[in-house]
């Protein structure tokens, strides 16, 4: 079965610090872009951002309002993506999804059942 | 950025009736565009790629036209089962952004 389980969310101080990791299965995850889309409270969606495969690069890619305050890293031997948050902000308050396109390309057909980050003091 | 606005924000109609959302990209972006489909306290679910392509699973009555700038996703007959709110998404390069979403209910 194609699963993604996110971990690691949870209430944090303003200017605070917090690392989401989603752990994959059913699919070769090394071969994976994968994806961060968050959901505020009563709101939309909003890609956050993605990493490349390791074989396409590797590289990241960024939502404007995280840029250089979020940073995403993937460990293929453990099939695991991770999302480090700092400088964290209310307004980053969401459930926060780990996807990918696992049978197709340039949507994203698997989706992780999320976690919830909340920023408050 | 590429920014895409969706239309309506929120539509009202009858089961059996023929929906239609349209997606507007500022830029074109080819046939770059997906579709979502989220119902009330679920996980988003991928209903069409590539602008036109059924995902595997999805019923009949969803298709998906459109390339460059416009696109629409049409429920040929609207069921209660599809009482959601339907986002579309650019995917031809980063930023993958979406649009702000359609709430679809049942009159």
């Amino acid at each position: 079965e194609v699963q993604l389980v996110e971990s690691g969310g949870g209430l944090v101080k303003p200017g605070g610090s917090l690392r989401l990791s989603c752990t994959a299965s059913g699919f070769t995850f090394s071969n994976a872009w994968m994806n961060w889309v968050r959901q505020a409270p009563g709101k939309g969606l909003e890609w956050v951002g993605r990493i490349k495969s390791k074989t396409d690069g590797g590289t990241t890619d960024y939502a404007a309002p995280v840029k250089g305050r979020f940073t995403f890293s993937r460990d293929d031997s453990k099939n695991t993506l991770y999302l480090q948050m700092n400088s964290l902000k209310a307004e980053d308050t969401a459930v926060y999804y780990c996807t990918t396109g696992a049978w197709v390309y340039y949507a994203m057909d698997v989706w992780g059942q999320g976690t919830t980050v909340t920023v408050s003091s | 950025d590429i920014q895409m606005t969706q239309s309506p924000s929120s539509l009202s109609a009858s089961v059996g009736d023929r929906v239609t959302i349209t997606c507007r990209a500022s830029q074109g972006i080819s046939n770059y565009l997906a579709w979502y489909q989220q119902k009330p306290g679920t996980v988003p679910q991928l209903l069409i790629y590539a602008a036109s392509t059924l995902q595997s699973g999805v019923p009949s009555r969803f298709s998906g036209s459109g390339s460059g700038t416009d696109f629409t996703l049409t429920i040929s007959s609207l069921q209660p089962e599809d009482v959601a709110t339907y986002y579309c998404q650019k995917s031809n390069s980063a930023p993958w952004t979406f649009g702000q979403g359609t709430k679809v209910e049942i009159k």
